[in-house]
């Protein structure tokens, strides 16, 4: 699992409220990205970052906002969670000694309701 | 805009049967296509990974296409087990892309029948 943990795991919130999500690495990767994964839609890329305070958007930006003040540490905030909001969320760092591809973490459910 | 197209979105075989996933891409100006496994409720794991130069790459069971000028890349499963019962998505990297952001395909459902 490239030592990505996400927490929360699962989380329920209610429309409007802020909800942050975090990805944690353990192994000092530069870059690191948030995909957000429906039904109908795949995986779809939110923000990435390729270093600390260095941060771009991605597909579907709008409504979110990250932050990384740590090597380690790739934070997700809906400012004003709403219900098309409610998804799968996913952390990926890019790594590979040989040839590189992306890592995944475990997830994050999040349900707006 | 790179679009990736899987089909079928859900494919069910017997075990033991031979298959094969399909992805499809409309530019072919990429930079690599990889294959990605995803079990229910978990993330995804890298399967095989194959350079714009390169024609295919082998795993085990898994043997995965590319031909950059009909835009298409194939993943055949050998010998299908139930174990192989899973979503597969198949991610471009677009050449120049130093960001190395990943398209992604809408993902194959496989079911393997014991």
């Amino acid at each position: 699992d490239a030592g990505i943990t996400q927490s929360p795991r699962h989380k329920v919130t209610e429309t409007g409220t802020p909800v942050t999500l975090r990805c944690h690495q353990t192994e000092n990767h530069r870059y690191m990205y948030w995909y957000r994964q429906d039904p109908g839609h795949g995986l779809r890329l939110i923000h990435y970052s390729y270093g600390v305070k260095d941060t771009d958007k991605g597909e579907v930006s709008d409504g979110y906002s990250v932050s990384r003040s740590k090597t380690e540490d790739f934070l997700l905030t809906l400012e004003s969670a709403t219900s098309s909001q409610t998804s799968v969320y996913f952390c990926a760092i890019r790594a590979g000694a040989i040839q590189e591809t992306q890592y995944f973490g475990p997830g994050t459910r999040l349900l707006v309701l | 805009k790179q679009e990736v197209t899987q089909i079928p979105a859900a494919l069910s075989v017997p075990e033991g049967e031979n298959l094969v996933l399909n992805c499809s891409f409309t530019d072919s100006a990429i930079y690599n296509l990889q294959w990605f496994r995803q079990d229910p409720g978990k993330g995804l794991t890298s399967l095989l990974l194959i350079q714009s130069s390169q024609r295919e790459q082998t795993s085990g069971r898994l043997n995965a296409s590319l031909d950059k000028s009909s835009g298409r890349s194939t993943l055949y499963i050998a010998a299908s087990q139930p174990g192989d019962s899973a979503t597969y998505l198949c991610a471009l990297l677009r050449s120049g892309a130093g960001s190395y952001q990943l398209t992604f395909g809408k993902g194959t459902k496989l079911s393997v029948i014991p």
